[in-house]
């Protein structure tokens, strides 16, 4: 089992609807969550972070933390063509392991 | 407020080839990291430095040196180019190596070898 799985997509939604992202994570000792997003040929850029199991809301941006069901999510409210881009779920474990454990991502598709 | 900074931005090189990547932060953290991004692999990780001085193997480390040249300062060294070194490459840094902080990254260098 991979440690941070994503849907690749590409996920397709219309203009202002929800987007909803998708990310499992192995290590159960995992304590930080982070959603980047990724334009073609840029950086990631980071988003949202969550720590705490429950929801985490930002703008129109609002992660999902479950830890006991290894799941974090991310929706995206009110979707712009600008949000078209790839979105990346990363983990990063806690204690000597700090560094930062990224999925493949998934590619968004806002639709005019 | 420059954050973090790489050069090149673009670069070709013949296999065998040596070159070495820069990476600058102005940021006054403690850790850095490179990474580099592949179609269909997503960010893995090269090499880190958690703290000046230090310098850790990460996911993909064979055919690379790095060095912390100083708290600002972090390359990546190619001593001899292969084709499936072709990539592009992130430097990152972060305040500390401790989980839950922000990794901040930088534009990113297109490296292909020929």
């Amino acid at each position: 089992q991979k440690e941070v799985e994503q849907n690749s997509g590409p996920l397709s939604v219309p203009e202002g609807a929800i987007a909803s992202l998708n990310c499992t994570y192995s290590d159960r000792g995992s304590q930080s969550f982070f959603w980047y997003r990724q334009y073609s040929g840029k950086s990631p850029e980071l988003i949202m972070f969550i720590y705490s199991n429950g929801d985490k809301e930002d703008g129109r941006f609002t992660a999902q933390l479950n830890k006991a069901s290894q799941y974090v999510s991310l929706l995206i409210r009110d979707s712009q063509p600008s949000d078209s881009a790839t979105y990346l779920c990363a983990v990063k474990r806690g204690g000597s392991q700090g560094n930062l454990i990224f999925g493949k991502g998934t590619k968004l598709s806002v639709k005019p | 407020n420059a954050g973090v900074t790489q050069t090149p931005k673009f670069q070709v090189l013949k296999t065998g080839q040596s070159m070495t990547l820069q990476c600058a932060q102005d940021m006054n953290h403690n850790s850095m990291y490179w990474y580099r991004q592949d179609p269909g692999m997503g960010l893995r990780l090269i090499y880190y430095s958690a703290s000046e001085g230090t310098t850790d193997k990460g996911e993909v480390p064979n055919g690379y040196n790095v060095s912390r040249l100083n708290k600002r300062e972090f390359s990546l060294r190619l001593e001899s180019a292969a084709p499936s070194q072709t990539s592009v490459y992130f430097c990152a840094s972060s305040e500390s190596w401790l989980a839950g902080n922000t990794i901040y990254f930088g534009e990113g260098s297109w490296l292909t070898v020929v």
